[in-house]
């Protein structure tokens, strides 16, 4: 049974403009939410991470949001740029562990 | 460069055979993870130790086995293999129980 469930599943983006990638979860014991990005020939690479006491979390370009209600959580990149180029895996944990769940992760192109 | 260590970076064996993985974690850090990484299943989390001692198991097969040495290294074998035992397989260490992960730059498997 997957438990987080992401979309989509490969994205094409301008230079400049937003990407957005979203997930969902299942399990509402979840409370700890990071997001991970994966260059080819690398292991994935924490980016950012947020907790359900806060509905948005802001590190330079990238922004995630979450709604606990929905159970849903999201990606945004703004000014996305070709660096920005990687596939980006949303996860999920719970209590203080950090045995992830993730997500199939989403292929992120930004063209020049 | 994360400064977790993997080996072997590749590797390719037989059905039926035995291989073991290596992973050298940050210094300093006390728990390690084992993750794999296919393409129909995604990045599921397979066992973690922490300073020693087996600290959770995940979707990890009776066939896998894995352990931390005082050294703080670890070994996953994997015996009996299969075709579908074919994945990168990722370690992942962190300071301790709830701290950021930093993962290794994979082993990949491949099994004929």
């Amino acid at each position: 049974q997957q438990q987080v469930k992401q979309s989509p599943q490969s994205l094409i983006v301008q230079k400049g403009g937003i990407s957005i990638i979203n997930c969902a979860y299942e399990n509402t014991a979840f409370d700890y939410f990071p997001w991970y990005q994966q260059f080819p020939g690398k292991g994935p690479a924490l980016l950012i991470a947020i907790r359900p006491d806060v509905s948005e979390k802001k590190e330079g370009r990238f922004t995630i949001s979450f709604n606990k209600s929905a159970k849903q959580f999201s990606l945004h990149i703004m000014d996305s740029q070709p660096g920005d180029s990687a596939t980006y895996f949303c996860a999920a944990s719970r209590g203080s562990a950090r045995q992830l769940t993730f997500g199939s992760g989403t292929q992120l192109t930004v063209l020049p | 460069d994360s400064g977790v260590t993997q080996t072997p970076k590749h590797l390719i064996t037989a059905t039926g055979q035995r291989v073991t993985l290596r992973c050298s974690p940050r210094s300093g850090d006390l728990s390690v993870y084992w993750y794999q990484q296919s393409l129909d299943q995604g990045l599921q989390f397979l066992i973690q130790y922490y300073n020693g001692e087996e600290r959770a198991k995940g979707n990890i097969l009776e066939r896998f086995s894995a352990q931390q040495f005082p050294d703080l290294h670890s070994e996953l074998n994997l015996s009996s293999l299969e075709l579908g035992d074919s994945a990168l397989y990722f370690c992942a260490s962190s300071e301790d129980l709830t701290g950021e992960l930093f993962f290794g730059e994979g082993s990949r498997l491949t099994v004929l």
